[in-house]
């Protein structure tokens, strides 16, 4: 089992371009949370699907901010346009439904 | 919705002595509770749970309580060692299954 996949690790980009966050879940977890973390704020929850469903988006910042979620295996989270404030590690974690949540290594954006 | 609360923010001790982390929530239909460790530029891992129908939870070193009267749970640690060192999380879930954490606690084990 690889774990929750997250991909790109670092990504550093300009103001005002988009950013386009991926994750894998692992297989069979039918839950899938979107977090960002900072140090001011620690982990805030974006965005929750269940079952490819967005169920609670009420984490989502602004309209700048979208998740889709086409299938059982694969989600986004993009920014667009990005800003400097937006930097952050953003975790994308799965879970089976009984607890026990798994988290991707994190993606470490960077808005400059 | 939840609200968890997580004391204190920073925790220093020597080698060799006991840990205490401890949390609050604020929704009685809260059912479970896991606790994660997170190291420096690393993901959070899931180190022990504890559901809503046990006090206590124990593995190895590490030992979770849950007072579902008080609404409150703690994170025991005990022999601490220097790479019991990072960044612990509480979370609190319901039946929504959605977690929310606590604002972290970081642990500095002095050799």
């Amino acid at each position: 089992d690889a774990g929750v996949i997250q991909s790109p690790r670092h990504e550093v980009t300009e103001m005002g371009q988009e950013v386009t966050l991926r994750c894998k879940p692992i297989s069979g977890h039918n839950s899938l949370f979107w977090y960002r973390q900072t140090m001011m704020r620690g982990l805030e929850l974006l965005i929750y699907f269940n079952n490819n469903v967005p169920i609670d988006d009420s984490g989502m910042p602004e309209d700048r901010f979208s998740a889709k979620m086409p299938n059982a295996s694969f989600s986004t989270l993009k920014i667009q346009p990005s800003e400097p404030r937006d930097s952050a590690v953003y975790f994308c974690a799965t879970g089976g439904g009984a607890g026990g949540y798994t988290f991707g290594s994190g993606t470490r954006l960077t808005v400059v | 919705g939840e609200n968890v609360e997580q004391h204190p923010s920073t925790l220093s001790v020597q080698e060799g002595d006991s840990a205490v982390i401890k949390c609050t929530y604020s929704d009685s239909a809260s059912n479970y509770f896991p606790w994660y460790k997170q190291e420096l530029g690393k993901r959070p891992q899931l180190i022990i749970d504890i559901r809503s129908n046990v006090g206590e939870k124990k593995d190895q070193r590490i030992a979770v309580t849950l007072n579902k009267t008080a609404k409150h749970f703690s994170l025991h640690i005990t022999e601490t060692q220097p790479e019991d060192s990072a960044v612990y999380f509480c979370a609190a879930s319901g039946g929504s299954y959605i977690p929310t954490f606590g604002r972290g606690t970081s642990l500095i084990v002095h050799p």
